[in-house]
């Protein structure tokens, strides 16, 4: 039971345009969001986070849409360069409202940003 | 502030036997997460540990087993080694608030290979 899916395994772009990366969730008590980027032989990277009381947050190139109703978040990078071309995560939480102490976390999206 | 720090940084064993995997959290954090990464499955979750008790476990055998000592630093342990447990064991670090609300700080993880 794939709580978290990112429907798309790769995705393409090119410098300076801007990258959409998606995120499908099917447990309405998750109430926190992140997103991690993750590069060949390192381990993920925290990047950018969301609370369910939101519907978006910004922090730099980097922001997050939250749609409840839709049950989808979604990451978009603008502009996009070469630097962002890595594997990026979504993963959700239900701590806050039912106290669990684990994240879900999607398959991921690899992003690649062409020159 | 020095990183998580995952040893080994890979390991090669043979079906049947044993190991042992060894995480160092960020200093001052008492919160360590253990997840298992596969091709295609994203990033599982094993178990989380706070103050040496374990406060969730995932969905994995009795085989994959953790502890947390005193210092925070924990152990994860998998026996009788099967061909399908060949993957990146990633240990993630938090304050303990932080794992409810947001960042979790991840070692660049053990890379196990079973044959």
């Amino acid at each position: 039971d794939q709580q978290v899916k990112q429907n798309s395994p790769s995705l393409s772009v090119q410098e300076g345009r801007i990258s959409i990366l998606n995120c499908d969730y099917t447990n309405s008590m998750f109430d926190y969001f992140l997103w991690y980027k993750k590069y060949p032989a390192e381990g993920p990277t925290f990047l950018i986070s969301i609370s369910s009381i939101k519907d978006k947050n910004e922090d730099g190139r980097f922001t997050v849409f939250l749609n409840k109703s839709a049950k989808h978040l979604s990451l978009h990078i603008v502009p996009s360069q070469p630097g962002d071309s890595a594997v990026y995560f979504c993963a959700a939480s239900a701590g806050g409202t039912s106290g669990t102490y684990k994240y879900i976390f999607g398959t991921g999206t690899r992003l690649k940003v062409l020159a | 502030k020095a990183g998580v720090t995952q040893t080994p940084r890979y390991l090669i064993k043979t079906r049947g036997q044993q190991v042992t995997l060894s995480c160092s959290p960020i200093s001052g954090h008492r919160s360590v997460s253990w997840y298992q990464q596969t091709p295609g499955q994203g990033l599982q979750f094993l178990f989380e540990y706070f103050s040496e008790t374990q406060r969730n476990k995932g969905n994995f055998p009795g085989r994959f087993s953790g502890r947390q000592f005193s210092n925070s630093r924990s152990e994860m342990n998998v026996s009788t080694l099967e061909l399908g447990d060949s993957a990146l064991y990633l240990c993630a670090s938090s304050s303990g608030q932080d794992v409810i609300w947001g960042k979790l700080f991840f070692g660049s993880g053990t890379q196990l290979s079973v044959l």
